[in-house]
């Protein structure tokens, strides 16, 4: 049974950054890759970025200057952390598996809402 | 370019069958990258309903079904119910984006 947990802080002040972490249980690591995807309040999903095991990662081109995707085989964990934050970043934050080949999101992150506000 | 797009809502009665369209391009549905269907209730992760096109993972109810052809695809629910009410979005791989693409989500109501 695969199972991700994330966590890291809720609230974050303007022109700071935000970072948080997941934790993957069971399955593969090295096999996958593995995926932010943010929800802002009342709106649709977007694609954060992408990392496989070996550290390649790709990310969205709209985000790509201010986002850093990372992982720690060792632990089995990924980060993600989006530096500038504005309001605009307000938004429910998941990790994900993604599978190789049809690019399907087949476990998610409980989510974790990241509100930016002073 | 790299969108991907669905009717902001559609709704049906109970029993009856409703599909969400989903509308790409040539860097997306058309050139030939899987399609996948999430659903998702208020303040929960989505869940993985359709990949591949027409696959649907263990434990789906076979009510919900996929279809794709040339640069669009569709999402069809047959008996509705109403725990169907829900949002739902595709999502596939765009070649643009380098990543993965959602639909914008179509609000699901049942009457």
């Amino acid at each position: 049974q695969v199972q991700l947990q994330q966590w890291g802080a809720g609230l974050v002040k303007p022109s700071e950054t935000l970072s948080l972490t997941c934790a993957v249980y069971g399955g593969s690591f090295s096999t996958y890759y593995w995926s932010w995807i943010r929800q802002p309040p009342g709106k649709g999903l977007e694609w954060i970025g992408n990392i496989y095991h070996s550290g390649s990662s790709n990310y969205n081109p709209s985000l790509k200057s201010r986002v850093t995707i990372s992982v720690d085989t060792s632990k089995n964990q990924l980060s993600l952390r989006l530096a500038s934050v504005t309001a605009a970043d307000t938004a429910l934050y998941f990790c994900a598996r993604i599978r190789g080949g049809s690019y399907a999101v087949d476990y998610w992150g409980q989510g974790t809402l990241v509100t930016v506000s002073s | 370019q790299s969108v991907l797009t669905q009717p902001p809502s559609v709704s049906g009665a109970p029993g009856q069958k409703v599909t969400i369209p989903c509308t790409g391009s040539s860097s997306n549905i058309g050139a030939g990258y899987d399609l996948q269907w999430y659903q998702q209730l208020p303040g929960t992760a989505p869940r993985l309903l359709i990949y591949g096109n027409t696959n649907r993972p263990s434990g789906v109810p076979d009510r919900f079904s996929g279809s794709k052809s040339g640069t669009s695809a569709s999402l069809a629910i047959t008996g509705l119910q109403a725990e169907d009410e829900a949002d739902y979005y595709c999502q596939s791989y765009d070649s643009g984006l380098r990543g993965v693409l959602f639909g914008g989500g179509t609000k699901l109501t049942v009457l």
